[in-house]
């Protein structure tokens, strides 16, 4: 258990609805990480959130939005939601966010499927 | 062009054996960190190993080691003594300073442990 908590598990929604991916960090990490897992693209980072504010961007869709919260929890909301959007996302924490050696810790995964 | 590259798609091990999953990188990056995660059937990450840019030593937690041959850019994981629950799909992943804090992530090696 690496620590990490993500909600839910398993997600089955329509096309052009609307859904939101919940994290919680580590106990004492500041930055939380979203990735993307799917069978063409491979593990993609979609953005990073330290301490509250946008830290880094990465291939995410403008459809997709991230926020973090004051005790830390972060959230990926996924509109318009279309058939490609089926994957595995993770959330990762870690400690800072500056730092290239820290370890990222992942959660469990929420898997969506778009019908 | 592919910063992480892993060329094997699947491997195939006895148990008790050694086995070796190549990884390959490209950075022109002098500070970089390596990383290892084992993703079992069940979809979670969980963290192998961590090797450092200027690390002397090759990362050693017990039965992974990394193989760092810094010259000619690869990191390649080596886990001795194969047990059945070793069958897992293994990504290799590398963080680069001038790469913000995103992990990029290789296509993965499925390993298949026999009895």
């Amino acid at each position: 258990d690496s620590g990490v908590t993500q909600t839910p598990k398993h997600l089955i929604t329509a096309t052009g609805q609307r859904v939101t991916l919940r994290c919680s960090p580590r106990s004492g990490d500041l930055s939380v990480y979203w990735y993307q897992q799917s069978l063409d693209q491979g593990l993609q980072f979609l953005i990073q959130y330290y301490n509250g504010e946008e830290r880094a961007k990465g291939n995410i869709l403008e459809r997709f939005s991230a926020q973090q919260f004051p005790d830390l929890h972060s959230e990926l909301n996924l509109s318009s939601l279309e058939l490609g959007d089926s994957a595995l996302y993770f959330c990762a924490s870690s400690v800072g966010g500056t730092a290239y050696q820290e370890t990222q810790y992942f959660g469990p995964g929420t898997r969506l499927l778009v019908l | 062009a592919q910063k992480i590259t892993q060329t094997q798609p699947g491997m195939f091990v006895q148990e008790k054996e050694a086995v070796t999953l190549d990884c390959t990188y490209d950075t022109s990056d002098p500070s970089y960190g390596l990383f290892w995660y084992k993703q079992p059937s069940s979809g979670e990450m969980i963290f192998l190993i961590y090797q450092g840019s200027y690390d002397q030593q090759n990362a050693t937690e017990g039965r992974y080691s990394l193989n760092f041959q810094k010259a000619r850019k690869s990191a390649n994981l080596v886990i001795s003594a194969s047990q059945l629950g070793d069958s897992a799909m293994y990504f290799c992943a590398m963080r680069e300073v001038l790469g913000f804090q995103k992990l990029v992530f290789g296509t993965g090696t499925r390993l298949l442990v026999s009895p």
